[in-house]
C-alpha cells in the first residue's frame, strides 16, 4: 500500500462548482497533512496545511482531516479556470525531523472549464 | 525574500552522460532537499542537507547520483552516468529553522535522458 493515495483524476468541474479532491495516508502516526498546488511546469507550492481533525478555511480553500478514516480532503468553492492545476496530498515521512521531509501523493489534475 | 534558485532550467543529455545541477537556498535556511519528480507523480525525496551535512539519503541511489552541499549554502546533484529513468524534474527546495517551517521549493530542472 503507497504511503499516500490519491485519485489521479482527472477531474473536471464547471466554473463556479465545488472541486473536492481526496487523500487517504497510511501512516496512523501522521500528524501534519499539506496540500501544495502545481501549475504545469511549474513548481509545487503550499496552500494548506492542517494538523487536528475537523475543517480548516482559508479563502475558498477548505482542508477536512479525518484521522479516524485516514484521509484528508481539499474543497475548493466557487472554482475559478485559475484553479486549474495539479493538487499534492503530503505528510511527513515517517522518522522525519522536519515539515521538509515530505512524502507526496501522485497528485489529482483539476480542471475547471468555464 | 528570495527564492530557492536553481540552474539550469533545461537539460537534455544522451544516457550514459554526466549532468550537473546547482541550488543556492533561501538565505538563511539551513535545510536543503533534492526531490525528484517523474511526469506524473508527486515528487519523491532524493537527499536532506542540514547545513553542511548530510540528514537522510536513504532515496538516493548512489551508484550514480551524487550530491554535496560543502559550505552549507548552495548544492550540487550530480548523475553519471544518466540512465533513461532518470528524465525527471529535479527539484530543490529549503526550510527555515523550526521543525514547522514550510518546504519552499525552486522552479526546478528538467532532465531529458535521451
Amino acid at each position: 500500500q503507497k504511503e499516500v493515495e490519491q485519485n489521479s483524476g482527472p477531474l473536471s468541474v464547471p466554473e463556479g462548482a465545488i472541486a473536492s479532491l481526496n487523500c487517504t495516508y497510511s501512516d496512523r502516526g501522521s500528524q501534519s497533512f499539506f496540500w501544495y498546488r502545481q501549475y504545469s511546469g511549474k513548481s509545487p507550492e503550499l496552500i494548506m496545511s492542517i494538523y487536528s481533525n475537523g475543517d480548516k478555511e482559508d479563502g475558498r480553500f477548505t482542508a477536512q482531516l479525518n484521522k479516524a478514516s485516514q484521509y484528508v480532503s481539499l474543497l475548493i468553492r466557487d472554482s475559478q479556470p485559475s484553479d486549474s492545476a495539479t493538487y499534492l496530498c503530503a505528510v511527513p515521512t515517517a522518522g522525519g525531523t522536519s515539515y521538509g521531509k515530505l512524502t507526496f501523493g501522485q497528485g489529482t489534475i483539476l480542471t475547471v472549464h468555464p | 525574500e528570495a527564492g530557492v534558485a536553481q540552474s539550469p532550467r533545461y537539460k537534455i543529455i544522451e544516457k550514459r552522460q554526466s549532468v550537473a545541477f546547482w541550488c543556492n537556498p533561501i538565505s538563511g535556511h539551513a535545510t536543503l532537499y533534492w526531490y525528484q519528480q517523474i511526469l506524473g507523480q508527486g515528487p519523491k525525496l532524493l537527499i536532506q542537507f542540514q547545513n553542511n551535512g548530510v540528514v537522510d539519503d536513504s532515496q538516493l541511489p548512489k551508484d550514480r547520483f551524487s550530491a554535496e552541499r560543502l559550505k552549507g549554502v548552495d548544492s550540487t546533484l550530480k548523475i553519471q552516468p544518466a540512465k533513461l529513468e532518470d528524465s525527471a524534474v529535479y527539484l530543490c527546495a529549503s526550510t527555515g529553522g523550526t521543525y514547522n517551517s514550510p518546504l519552499h521549493f525552486g522552479n526546478g530542472t528538467r532532465l531529458t535522458v535521451t
